[in-house]
């Protein structure tokens, strides 16, 4: 079955400290990878996509993720959080072939602590 | 160019009411979807249309009805309301091809009391 794992329900993290946010899929072809952000009450951001090519891959606000095929993984990074960066981030995949829905993990809240 | 918009905002039905929430994107795409979120769990298709004239079912399709009105319009209708539909409800779209992204609109934040 198609999924999305994103196993950390909530991570807190101190301001300028690092982050990683896990991201972990299982689909049956090579998929479309992307990252959204979700400030309280807004809509989904995007921050950053995959979809061939280097495996690192750059996103706005200063995050980044990296393609793993051998992990199934999708991680998320940050070297250094600012307060502004908490929100829910979520994880989604999709199909290389129009007109299929995104597969979205349940997400995880970040929180920054000064 | 607004992108995606969806009206209204926020509403609160009681159980047994109707209503239709819609949305239009302006952006010339093909295909266009219906999500729910719940705290938890993350966003879940309700439908989506794959092109114009078709309309299929998603992981979550029971008690909501579709209208993929013309290219731009994509309605999600609820004949009944339930409190179990009380949820944040999101379209999004995108153009078939390359690029993959969709695009989400802002959001109806609904209430079944």
């Amino acid at each position: 079955a198609q999924s999305v794992t994103q196993p950390d329900i909530h991570i807190t993290v101190s301001e300028g400290a690092s982050l990683e946010l896990r991201c972990n899929y299982s689909y049956g072809a090579t998929p479309y990878l992307f990252w959204y952000v979700q400030s309280p009450g807004q809509g989904l951001q995007l921050l950053l996509k995959y979809f061939s090519g280097d495996t690192l891959v750059q996103g706005i606000k200063g995050f980044e993720a990296e393609f793993k095929r051998s992990q199934s993984s999708f991680n998320l990074r940050k070297p250094s959080v600012h307060w502004s960066d908490a929100a829910e981030y979520f994880c989604a995949v999709g199909a290389r072939q129009a007109g299929t829905a995104l597969i979205f993990g349940k997400g995880t809240t970040l929180s920054v602590s000064s | 160019n607004a992108g995606v918009t969806q009206t209204p905002k926020f509403q609160v039905l009681k159980t047994g009411q109707s209503m239709t929430l819609q949305c239009a994107q302006d952006m010339n795409h093909n295909s266009m979807y219906w999500y729910r979120q719940d705290p938890g769990m993350g966003l879940r298709l309700i439908y989506y249309s794959a092109s114009e004239g078709t309309t299929d079912k998603g992981e979550v399709p029971n008690g909501y009805n579709v209208s993929r009105l013309n290219k731009r319009e994509f309605s999600l209708r609820l004949e009944s309301a339930a409190p179990s539909q009380t949820s944040v409800y999101f379209c999004a779209s995108h153009l078939s091809g390359e690029s993959y992204e969709q695009y989400f609109g802002p959001g109806t934040r609904l209430t079944v009391t």
